[in-house]
């Protein structure tokens, strides 16, 4: 099993671009989370997915998006991007619930110029 | 809403040293998870904690979750270079896992 895959590793966006930040997982597990992690600080929740079709707010969600079309996959869309949205991105999966351990990917740096 | 504080926010130790981290919820908790992040790496999962005043060992890592299932420790015996990282504690409350800031251990050898 692969676990948690991101793509891209690094991207560096102009103030007014978008882009996707794509996340796969192949562990069947039901519930996805992409988190932002600046630096020295914790991980704040951005969007959520209990399975597919179905996604819910985090804690930051104001910029972003997301879609949950297959068990498998949970795109993160940044529009409009801008200065604060610089950060790392993870992706991360767990089986059931936010109960089970969380499989993290290797994040996405981002840099917003 | 609920929050998740951990101290301390930085730890210098000399190689040998112990090193612990708490951490404290502002709501009672239904389980408290912790990661460990190594310098440019992403969370792993080290362990789950669920009881009240549950205590877990892990090797040299000692996992303790208080009484009120509000507050919760790592305790690291006898720190070796390849404990360096971010150790962060993540509380479930009556929804979402809610993350602290982590403590950076940094070691000198």
């Amino acid at each position: 099993n692969a676990g948690v895959t991101q793509t891209p590793k690094f991207r560096i966006l102009k103030i007014g671009q978008s882009m996707t930040l794509q996340c796969t997982q192949d562990m069947n597990h039901n519930y996805m989370y992409w988190y932002r992690q600046d630096p020295g600080m914790g991980l704040k929740l951005i969007y959520y997915s209990v399975g597919a079709g179905i996604t819910d707010k985090g804690e930051v969600p104001n910029g972003y998006n997301v879609s949950r079309s297959t068990t498998e996959d949970f795109p993160l869309r940044l529009e409009l991007a801008a200065p604060s949205q610089t950060s790392v991105y993870f992706c991360a999966s767990s089986y059931r619930d936010q109960h089970n351990e969380q499989f993290f990917g290797p994040g996405t740096r981002l840099t917003v110029l | 809403g609920q929050q998740v504080m951990q101290i301390p926010q930085y730890q210098h130790v000399q190689e040998g040293e112990d090193f612990t981290t708490y951490c404290n919820s502002s709501t009672t908790l239904s389980n408290i998870q912790w990661y460990k992040q190594r310098p440019g790496g992403h969370p792993v999962f080290l362990i789950q904690l669920v009881k009240s005043g549950e205590v877990k060992k892990q090797k040299r890592l000692t996992f303790q979750f208080g009484e009120a299932k509000k507050n919760s420790s790592l305790h690291i015996t006898a720190t070796q270079t390849t404990d360096v990282g971010t150790y962060f504690c993540a509380g479930q409350g009556a929804q979402k896992l809610v993350f602290g800031q982590g403590t950076r251990l940094t070691i000198n050898p």
